[in-house]
């Protein structure tokens, strides 16, 4: 199995523009999530959808922020317009359903507004 | 909402046995306990979970308190690449299964 999938690796972009990044879950997996991972803050849960449908939203700082997950191998966090204090660390995590599963995390995208 | 406590940080001499303790004392009898690692800016490594008896694999040992109310993550022989920050988890079952993760332990092995 590839693990969890996302891209890019790094990402540099201006304030104002629009970042998509990306995600390949897990074949097979129930629940993808989306973490932002700063100094200041830690890892911190964003959103997280089970069988493509986003559960708990409650963790998305702004309005800025969007994700969907329009099938079960990809999803996509958008920020529109970014700004600097969102560079960041963004993980995306897959599992299995029960609380008996473990999370798999990808390699994450380092996001640098300037 | 983290519902566990670590030391923030601990150092092990390398070749000797790492002990990293969790407090996890509002655990509901229905939730894991859950360690990952993380080194450097990669994404969280499992290591291993358990419910209520100790559970053991390549990486780890995990040692779980009768009443469940805290745990301890043992690396039997550390090695320098076992230098990362080390997240205790309870994957919270009444609420939708989120992992919260606190601020972890930074474990330093020393050569």
């Amino acid at each position: 199995d590839a693990g969890v999938i996302q891209s890019p690796r790094h990402e540099v972009t201006e304030m104002g523009q629009e970042v998509t990044l990306r995600c390949k879950p897990i074949s097979g997996h129930d629940y993808l999530f989306w973490y932002r991972q700063t100094m200041m803050r830690g890892l911190e849960l964003l959103i997280y959808f089970n069988n493509n449908v986003p559960i708990d939203d409650s963790g998305m700082p702004e309005d800025r922020f969007s994700a969907k997950m329009p099938n079960a191998s990809f999803s996509t966090l958008k920020i529109q317009p970014s700004e600097p204090r969102d560079s960041a660390v963004y993980f995306c995590a897959s599992s299995l359903a029960g609380s008996n599963s473990p999370l798999h995390f990808g390699n994450g995208t380092r996001l640098t507004v300037t | 909402d983290a519902k566990t406590t670590q030391p923030p940080s601990m150092d092990c001499a390398e070749g000797r046995a790492a002990n990293l303790p969790c407090n996890h004392s509002t655990i509901s009898g229905n939730e894991y306990v859950y360690w990952y690692r993380q080194i450097h800016s990669q994404g969280p490594q499992y290591i291993i979970h358990g419910l209520k008896n100790n559970e053991t694999n390549e990486m780890a040992s995990l040692i779980i308190t009768e009443d469940r109310k805290s745990s301890t993550l043992i690396l039997p022989h550390a090695t320098l690449r076992d230098t990362a920050v080390y997240y205790c988890i309870v994957r919270v079952a009444t609420t939708g299964n989120q992992f919260y993760f606190g601020t972890g332990t930074s474990l330093t092995v020393i050569p």
